[in-house]
């Protein structure tokens, strides 16, 4: 089975920096995704991490801890429009499907 | 981004009638999945396809049928709509279903919204 885990909430300040933190339980490991979803939108895709270590893509980074089954993702210099829900999938392919399986999002609101 | 279309965009039926959700795509991807999305359980996915005529269950199958005659196309039914079929349907595609260096991520649709009265 698979079980991933995310705070259902948090708020950060204007200009802050905010780490949103995915815990997984699976039985294969074949990547990590983040997306972000605005409300009433589709989900965009942010990031992918296979292997350990951090990723970085401008204002945004994801790390990954495989031993540890550990990801975050990292929001430098928060501005209002990335208030959004923050979604972390995991591919397991243990049972023989690559499908990613999501976590149930973490919304973030940032404040000025 | 990825050229995804679902249509309708929304939707109000009454229960036990049948539904029709499509989703076409114009990226030419091998993987097309539909997935709801409901409030505090994420995204889950229903059916997704791995080419035209093979399709398979997703976690959440139970009362929903798929169909995919092209490859840009890829329907999602409804036989008989229930009330706890009310949600948000998002349709994906990927280019790859194993990942690759790249991931292969899942790109979405704009999403229906459907009521079932």
């Amino acid at each position: 089975g698979q079980n991933i885990d995310q705070p259902t909430e948090m708020t950060a300040t204007e200009g802050a920096i905010v780490q949103i933190n995915c815990t997984y339980q699976t039985s294969g490991f074949n990547g990590l995704f983040w997306y972000q979803q605005h409300a009433g939108e589709a989900p965009t895709f942010l990031s992918y991490n296979v292997l350990d270590g951090l990723e970085e893509k401008g204002r945004f980074s994801s790390f990954l801890s495989r031993s540890k089954g550990y990801s975050y993702l990292l929001l430098k210099e928060l501005q209002m429009k990335d208030s959004a829900s923050y979604l972390c999938a995991v591919r397991d392919p243990s049972g023989g499907s690559y499908i990613p399986t999501f976590g149930r999002g973490t919304s973030l609101i940032v404040h000025p | 981004d990825a050229g995804i279309t679902q249509s309708p965009r929304h939707k109000v039926t009454e229960t036990g009638t049948p539904v029709t959700l499509r989703c076409h795509q114009t990226e030419n991807h091998r993987y097309m999945y539909w997935y709801r999305q409901d409030p505090g359980h994420g995204l889950r996915l229903i059916h997704y396809s791995y080419g035209v005529k093979d399709t398979d269950k997703g976690e959440v199958s139970d009362g929903y049928s798929v169909s995919r005659s092209k490859t840009e196309d890829f329907l999602l039914t409804l036989e008989s709509a229930t009330s706890s079929q009310t949600s948000v349907y998002f349709c994906a595609i990927s280019e790859s279903g194993t990942g690759g260096t790249l991931g292969s991520p899942l790109h979405f649709g704009n999403g229906t919204r459907l009521t079932v009265t």
